[in-house]
């Protein structure tokens, strides 16, 4: 069974780019979950979908944005990018039910220069 | 509102030697405690989980933790650490059935010595 997969692995942009990353979720599972890792804040929770819609949301500005397609692949978006925007993206999925286990991915890493 | 917080950032052990991994949280309803690892340019992996039931839960490469309600805590332990373990450590807490919302905490990082 494939785990998660995420893409591009690695990504350099400038301050006001905007950049999309992608996930694709162990087949079947149809819960996808973004985390930000920064050394300084740790992890936290970006949003989760749930067969194709937002369930939940963490405290991040609108600049961050998602979204989930039928095949349950997920994009995360983040416009006008800041400085403070590096971080290691993390995708995690689960089947969504009776609190599985959530898979992660190996993560994207954003530089924002 | 649920918190965790992970007492040391770092441990330093003794390859052989036990360790334990502190872990202390904080929530207002039911929750459910996972310890993640992650290995350098890797993601994180499941170590072990509490959802209900025994208090002393076993998981992957030898780890064991145990909830204690009383003391909010659920601390990480191994018996006889390797080399192989160094890694960073995550406690994380979650809640409500269908709520894939997970907490974490700062993190600790194992460093183990020859």
């Amino acid at each position: 069974k494939a785990g998660v997969t995420q893409t591009p692995r690695y990504l350099i942009k400038t301050r006001g780019q905007q950049v999309t990353l992608s996930c694709s979720p162990i087949s079947g599972h149809r819960s996808v979950s973004w985390y930000q890792q920064t050394p300084g804040q740790g992890l936290q929770f970006l949003f989760e979908y749930f067969s194709e819609t937002q369930r939940n949301k963490g405290n991040f500005p609108g600049r961050f944005s998602g979204r989930q397609f039928s095949n349950s692949r997920s994009e995360m978006n983040v416009s006008t990018l800041e400085l403070g925007d590096s971080a290691l993206y993390l995708c995690a999925s689960s089947s969504g039910q009776a609190y599985n286990e959530q898979f992660f991915g190996p993560g994207t890493r954003l530089t924002v220069l | 509102a649920q918190s965790v917080t992970q007492l040391d950032s770092q441990v330093p052990v003794f390859e052989e030697a036990p360790v334990e991994l502190r872990c202390n949280y904080s929530s207002s309803v039911s929750v459910y405690l996972f310890w993640y690892v992650q290995y350098p340019n890797q993601g994180l992996q499941l170590l072990l989980k509490y959802l209900s039931g025994s208090t002393l839960v076993k998981g992957i490469n030898g780890f064991e933790a145990e909830f204690n309600k009383s003391q909010t805590s659920f601390h990480l332990r191994k018996p006889s650490v390797h080399i192989s373990d160094t890694a960073e450590y995550f406690c994380a807490v979650g809640s409500n059935f269908g709520n894939e919302k997970l907490t974490f905490g700062t993190g600790t990082r194992l460093t183990i010595i020859p």
